[in-house]
C-alpha cells in the first residue's frame, strides 16, 4: 500500500490561497489520490479525488503531475472555517474495495 | 438526508468491562467501515463489511475486538475486556458500493477507558 508524506502543519491567513503538497512515491497504476478534511470532534469529510492532471470542484483543486508521485491540494481564498486537518490518501483497491490508509494529516490553521 | 449516525457519542468505562458501539449507515449504502483514531493521530482501519460477503477483519488489533453487521444495516463494534490503550474515537463510515467511492463518516464515539 502506497504511503503518503505531507507537512505536519501549515499556517495561513484569511483570503490567501493555500497549497498542501503530498508525496506518494510508491503509488500504483490503479491507485487514486483522495483528500479528506476533518474538523475537531467530527468524522473526516471527502474533499476531492483525482487520478492525474487537474481536478476542480466547488471546494478545491487537485493538481497531479504526470509521474503521479506527488499531488497538491489547493484551497482558494481560505477562511477561518477552513481550519482543519487535511488528509492525503492513496486509495487502493484491495480485495475489491477502497481501503483508505490515513496518515497523521496536515493541520491547517487559518488566522484573521 | 440523514447521514451516518453513531451511538453513544461518548462512553466512559472501567478497565476490563465490555463495550458495544453502534453505527447506523446511510440507507442504501452497502459498504461499511470501522476506524479507530487515537488523539492527534490519523485513522486506523479496523474492519470492512460489504453486503453479504465475508468481512475484511485485517485491521482488528486483537481478538478482543469484533464487529457484526446485519445485512446492509446497523453494525456494532464490540470490545471485550477493555484496556486503557483502547481509549480513542471510533469512527464508522459507509459508501454506496465498493471501488473508489467516497466514504461518508459518522461523528464517532469517544471511548475512554479508566
Amino acid at each position: 500500500l502506497a504511503k503518503t508524506t505531507q507537512p505536519i502543519s501549515m499556517d495561513s491567513y484569511e483570503g490567501q490561497e493555500v497549497n498542501i503538497t503530498c508525496s506518494h512515491n510508491n503509488i500504483a497504476t490503479n491507485d487514486y489520490i483522495t483528500w479528506y478534511q476533518q474538523f475537531p470532534s467530527q468524522g473526516p469529510r471527502f474533499i476531492i479525488q483525482g487520478y492525474k492532471t487537474k481536478v476542480t470542484n466547488e471546494v478545491a483543486s487537485l493538481f497531479i503531475p504526470a509521474d503521479r508521485k506527488s499531488s497538491t491540494l489547493s484551497l482558494p481564498r481560505v477562511s477561518l472555517s477552513d481550519t482543519a486537518v487535511y488528509y492525503c490518501l492513496v486509495a487502493t483497491l484491495s480485495g475489491g474495495y477502497n481501503k483508505l490508509i490515513f496518515g497523521a494529516g496536515t493541520r491547517l490553521a487559518v488566522h484573521p | 438526508g440523514a447521514g451516518v449516525s453513531q451511538s453513544p457519542s461518548n462512553k466512559v468505562t472501567e478497565k476490563g468491562k465490555d463495550v458495544e458501539l453502534r453505527c447506523d449507515p446511510i440507507s442504501g449504502h452497502t459498504a461499511l467501515y470501522w476506524y479507530r483514531q487515537r488523539l492527534g493521530q490519523g485513522l486506523e482501519f479496523l474492519i470492512y463489511f460489504q453486503g453479504n460477503s465475508a468481512p475484511d477483519k485485517s485491521g482488528l488489533p486483537s481478538d478482543r475486538f469484533s464487529a457484526e453487521r446485519t445485512g446492509e444495516s446497523v453494525s456494532t463494534l464490540t470490545i471485550q475486556r477493555t484496556q486503557q490503550e483502547d481509549s480513542a474515537v471510533y469512527l464508522c463510515a459507509s459508501s454506496p458500493q465498493t471501488g473508489d467511492d467516497e466514504q461518508f463518516f459518522g461523528p464517532g464515539t469517544r471511548l475512554t477507558v479508566l
